[in-house]
């Protein structure tokens, strides 16, 4: 069946360093991918989408990857600010999204 | 503007009780998905409706959950005889039509469902 992981359950990093995340898939081959920040008591909001015909695309702060051969899609926060911890999730799908379990990530200032 | 209201924001229930949650979906939004997030797992897809078609009930878990859409607007999410494993944050979204790349899922805050 369809699965996607995200690598890390928590992240911690310093502030005004880079964060990485990580979001691998298996037995699909999504056209595109989506990532999502979730806060506490909040719902999923949408921040970037990347298609597979795109290696790369950049938000302000935000930069996505997608490499269709290691199924693999890298989510980054440049210069990073504790406002940005939050859950972040990646999912792809048409109608039905199908996530990841996400991964808590905490901006140390 | 207004985005997806949900309500009740928390339930508490007892085992063998029925509920039901609620969806506003952003006005003109065609499409209305349901989702469950559950402790340590991730968000899951339960139904969704586009427009006046067959909702997809396909990730329904059990016959004990249904939901259905009035008028294309709000939807209602019902859950009979309420077991301790459906204690989960249930959220709704909504997007202007249902699949493709262009179609953003706006989602609401969710209602959190405790089955004592």
């Amino acid at each position: 069946s369809q699965k996607i992981e995200q690598n890390s359950e928590a992240l911690n990093i310093q502030e005004g360093k880079t964060a990485t995340l990580t979001c691998n898939y298996t037995n699909y081959s999504p056209a595109y991918l989506q990532w999502y920040r979730q806060d506490p008591g909040r719902g999923p909001v949408f921040l970037l989408l990347i298609r597979e015909n795109e290696k790369e695309k950049r938000k302000e702060r935000l930069k996505v990857t997608f490499d269709t051969t290691l199924k693999q899609s890298l989510f980054h926060i440049t210069a990073s600010q504790p406002a940005d911890s939050a859950t972040y999730l990646c999912g792809f799908g048409n109608e039905k999204l199908t996530f990841g379990t996400g991964t808590r990530l905490t901006i140390i200032p | 503007g207004a985005g997806v209201s949900q309500s009740p924001s928390n339930k508490v229930t007892e085992k063998g009780k029925d509920v039901e949650l609620r969806c506003d979906p952003i006005s003109g939004h065609t499409a209305l998905y349901w989702y469950r997030q559950s402790l340590g797992q991730g968000l899951e897809f339960l139904i969704y409706f586009q427009g006046n078609s067959a909702p997809d009930k396909s990730g329904l878990p059990s016959d004990r959950f249904s939901a259905e859409r009035t008028g294309g607007s709000v939807s209602t999410l019902t859950i009979q005889r309420t077991q301790q494993e459906d204690s989960a944050v249930y959220l709704c979204a909504s997007s202007y039509q249902a699949g493709g790349p262009q179609e953003t899922q706006y989602f609401g805050p969710g209602t959190r469902l405790l089955v004592l």
